[in-house]
């Protein structure tokens, strides 16, 4: 079965700063991997995708996410946030082993304070 | 291009009550799913359909029934609304292997 935790929350984080959210996934095949971000009261927007290759992946706004199998860990990082960055984060696992179904995780709140 | 469309936006239902959450993308896309979003828990598939003509139950497809009524559209249907079932829906479509592409979502209560 596959599975995504997300250990953190809430993350607040001061405008500048940076930021990376945590995600760890179980999945018995190499994994696609996704991250989605959602402002409030909206759908979900992708940020960026692993399938294969390259394990840093640069996504839209800034982001990037880093694929280590050994930890099955695929970690989201922003060096500098922005206001507008205060939304909820998303990872999401999936892959040819399922069906191309997504499991999501619990999600990550940010906050951006001034 | 619209997307992926979702009617009503929002719903409120008394308990016992139908209604169908209607869904509509116009990116050819062959897969499209349902999902409920509730506080805490992200995102938990309902049901899905890989192609035209299929569907499958996904992680919470109890009290829910779907419809694949052609490639571009897919329905929810709440046969008896129960209070549980107030959530956030939102669909999705994609190709097989490919990012999934999210509406706007459709905030449902049942009283």
């Amino acid at each position: 079965a596959q599975s995504v935790t997300q250990p953190d929350i809430h993350i607040t984080v001061s405008e500048g700063a940076s930021l990376e959210l945590r995600c760890n996934y179980s999945y018995g095949a190499t994994p696609y991997l996704f991250w989605y971000v959602q402002s409030p009261g909206q759908g979900l927007q992708l940020l960026l995708k692993y399938f294969s290759g390259d394990t840093l992946v640069q996504g839209i706004k800034g982001f990037e996410a880093e694929f280590k199998r050994s930890q099955s860990s695929f970690n989201l990082r922003k060096p500098s946030v922005h206001w507008s960055d205060a939304a909820e984060y998303f990872c999401a696992v999936g892959g040819p082993a399922g069906d191309y179904k997504l499991s999501f995780g619990a999600g990550t709140t940010v906050t951006v304070r001034a | 291009n619209a997307g992926v469309t979702q009617t009503p936006k929002f719903q409120v239902l008394k308990t016992g009550q139908s209604m169908t959450l209607q869904c509509a993308q116009d990116m050819n896309h062959n897969s499209m799913y349902w999902y409920r979003q509730d506080p805490g828990m992200g995102l938990r598939l309902i049901y899905y359909s890989a192609s035209e003509g299929t569907t499958d139950k996904g992680e919470v497809p109890n009290g829910y029934n779907v419809s694949r009524l052609n490639k571009r559209e897919f329905s929810l249907r709440l046969e008896s609304a129960a209070p549980s079932q107030t959530s956030v829906y939102f669909c999705a479509s994609s190709d097989p292997g490919n990012e999934q592409y999210f509406g706007p979502g459709t905030r449902l209560t049942v009283t």
